[in-house]
């Protein structure tokens, strides 16, 4: 499993973009990589996953460089309900073996 | 409703009794999951599950047994209650929509041993 390395914390103002940094040096060649969110006493939501370029939906942007090694998550424009935790996840797809582990997570607190 | 449920939301037991946690998809997802978040902490993978009849350890299983005799259930229990086991315990179904694969959590069952 690749491991991953997000900032503990980061602080930000409503309005600002947010760009959330999770490194993952070891990926392997089918890893994709997927990004929660969880709010206080909340299970997990998922917000975006990639392979590898640009994704974007509705909530957020997924960088990811062509080696892979890392990938950036993009927040518009946050406001205060923004404000949770952010997981970055990779690995195999679950049909091609993968399990989902998740890490440490990075603290989104978005200040008015 | 559609979606994925667990039960209880909240229990209190204490060490040494077995305790069971219910988790309920009515997707029909193949992929089930049971986490664990202890306090100021992320989430750990205790067991999950490809398919029904089909279960695998995660990153701490010791002190849990799982099943999946039916596609939307996947029960975990904890044989013998430990203080250490006192969690907020979350269960995951995955899905693929279109080329997405992404999973969905129950609202979560807050345990404590006493």
């Amino acid at each position: 499993l690749a491991k991953t390395t997000q900032p503990i914390s980061m602080d930000s103002y409503e309005g600002q973009e947010v760009n959330i940094t999770c490194s993952h040096n070891n990926i392997a060649t089918n890893d994709y990589i997927t990004w929660y969110q969880q709010f206080p006493s909340q299970g997990p939501r998922f917000i975006i996953q990639g392979y590898k370029t640009k994704v974007t939906n509705e909530v957020a942007s997924l960088f990811i460089p062509a080696d892979r090694k890392s990938s950036t998550l993009s927040l518009p424009r946050v406001s205060l309900s923004d404000t949770a935790v952010y997981y970055c996840l990779v690995g195999l797809r679950l049909n091609q073996g993968g399990k989902l582990i998740f890490g440490q997570g990075t603290e989104l607190s978005v200040k008015p | 409703d559609a979606g994925i449920t667990q039960s209880p939301r909240y229990k209190i037991t204490e060490t040494g009794r077995q305790v069971t946690l219910m988790c309920h998809q009515t997707w029909s997802h193949s992929y089930m999951f049971w986490y664990r978040q202890d306090l100021g902490h992320g989430l750990r993978l205790i067991y999950y599950s490809a398919a029904a009849d089909i279960t695998d350890k995660g990153e701490v299983p010791d002190g849990y047994v799982v099943s999946r005799s039916k596609t939307e259930n996947f029960p975990l229990t904890l044989e013998s209650a430990t203080r250490s086991q006192t969690s907020v315990y979350f269960c995951a179904s995955s899905g693929v929509v279109g080329l997405r694969e992404t999973q969905y959590f129950g609202p979560g069952t807050r345990l404590l041993v006493l």
